[in-house]
């Protein structure tokens, strides 16, 4: 069935690095890919996401990027600070109805 | 505050008991839903309500019984689980039908469920 892969489970970063989480979907029909957060006794919350006519798009410090031939997408988080330390999920849709397919989930620490 | 509200925030129960969570969103979304959440593993979707009507089922065992009375309210009925099935319960709702136009979930804090 389909499914999504997201590398790597845990992320340690120092704080000012970059971050990079990457995750890789098997659905062809899918075009929309949303990246949500999840702190610590929170529900995930959606931080950005991207639609399959669209190769990156940015907010800030974060941005994804999205290769529909390669069927992968990345999550980047620039200028890293203590508060983005939290749980991120990425999702692809289940061909084009908007039922998401999600990852297992990266833990981001962000080390003082 | 996310505008979506789960109670209780935590549940002990034992096999035999019966109980029920509760959801209420206050976005004037119409779509609503349950999801379990499992340590290192992907969301799993168990039900869509899209205006009070059940779209998604997604082979879930009858031992969870969900219930939408409107647009605003979802329960999650238990009855006779199973200690696999101690993990944390998010519900969330969506605008629209579906995933609607705009696509983002709203997601309450979860129910953290423990089954001895």
């Amino acid at each position: 069935g389909e499914n999504v892969e997201q590398h790597p489970s845990t992320l340690s970063v120092q704080e000012g690095d970059s971050a990079v989480i990457k995750c890789t979907y098997s659905d062809s029909a899918s075009n929309y890919f949303p990246w949500y957060k999840q702190e610590l006794g929170k529900g995930p919350q959606l931080i950005i996401d991207i639609r399959s006519n669209v190769g990156e798009k940015k907010d800030q410090r974060i941005a994804v990027t999205l290769n529909k031939t390669a069927k992968h997408f990345s999550l980047h988080i620039t200028e890293t600070q203590p508060e983005d330390s939290a749980v991120y999920f990425c999702a692809a849709s289940k061909g084009s109805n908007y039922q998401l397919i999600w990852g297992a989930g990266t833990k981001l620490i962000i080390k003082p | 505050e996310t505008g979506v509200t789960q109670t209780p925030r935590h549940l002990v129960m034992g096999m035999t008991n019966k109980k029920s969570l509760k959801c209420e969103q206050h976005l004037g979304h119409n779509a609503m839903y349950w999801y379990k959440q499992s340590a290192k593993k992907p969301l799993e979707l168990m039900f869509v309500y899209n205006f009070k009507e059940q779209t998604e089922n997604n082979s879930v065992p009858s031992r969870f019984s969900p219930e939408c009375p409107n647009s605003s309210h979802l329960f999650l009925h238990l009855h006779t689980l199973q200690p696999e099935d101690s993990a944390l319960y998010l519900c969330a709702s969506s605008q629209g039908g579906g995933f609607g136009a705009t696509g983002e979930l709203f997601f309450g804090e979860g129910s953290r469920l423990t089954v001895l």
